[in-house]
């Protein structure tokens, strides 16, 4: 078990909703980062946070915004949902905010956007 | 670009068998590859980082810098590693911020 935490498991909700998904990192790490896996587009990173700040944005939709709090843990929102938002969404944690760390994955938040 | 290419999106094989999933990368700096596995849409597990060169379940993969090629290689397949393999870059490695580009994947079979 990698140690990194996402809630929740599934998530079913309409077009135009708002959601928010969840991420504990593992004990230590202070980085934080977040990947979308669908059908279509495979495995994309999104976005990354280094101890509560901003580090690397990557395909992320205006829509979809990230924070880091004080204690580390880390929530994607996403607003304003499309079908095609529909995804499996991976959170990751590593020791450092510089290169040269592996990055341990989460078991994923289900989205479906009906 | 930067990108890293699987071009096998299945290979199946018998048990017993050599298994090779080829991975290409296209990076302009010293790139840090990884190799991640994931059974049945799960977390992703880490299964090797070139740098450290283990082997983990039986897995190796060795950098060929002059072919950008990152192939993992196991000498016997089990029916336990039929999974999706993933090859991956590190966009960010030393520097200051770490993304991963992932291959599409390769479904590996193992037949009984």
């Amino acid at each position: 078990d990698s140690g990194v935490t996402q809630t929740p498991k599934h998530l079913i909700t309409a077009t135009g909703q708002r959601v928010t998904l969840r991420c504990s990192p593992r004990s230590g790490d202070l980085s934080v980062y977040w990947y979308q896996q669908s059908l279509d587009q495979g495995l994309q990173f999104l976005i990354q946070y280094y101890n509560g700040e901003e580090r690397a944005k990557g395909n992320i939709l205006e829509r979809f915004s990230a924070q880091q709090f004080p204690d580390l843990h880390s929530e994607l929102n996403l607003s304003s949902l499309e079908l095609g938002d529909s995804a499996l969404y991976f959170c990751a944690s590593s020791v450092a905010g510089t290169g040269g760390s592996e990055q341990y994955f989460g078991p994923g938040t289900r989205l479906t956007v009906t | 670009a930067q990108r890293v290419t699987q071009p096998e999106k299945l290979l199946s094989v018998f048990k017993g068998a050599p298994v090779e999933l080829k991975c290409n990368y296209s990076y302009s700096g010293s790139p840090e590859l990884f190799w991640y596995v994931q059974y049945s849409r799960q977390r992703l597990q880490l299964l090797l980082r070139h740098i450290s060169r283990e082997s983990i379940k039986g897995f190796t993969a060795d950098l060929n810098k002059g072919e950008t090629s990152f192939h993992l290689k196991k000498p016997f397949a089990q029916e336990e590693d039929s999974a999706m393999y993933y090859c991956a870059l590190n966009q960010g490695y030393g520097g200051a911020t770490n993304k991963l580009i992932f291959g599409t994947g390769t479904l590996l079979a193992v037949q009984p």
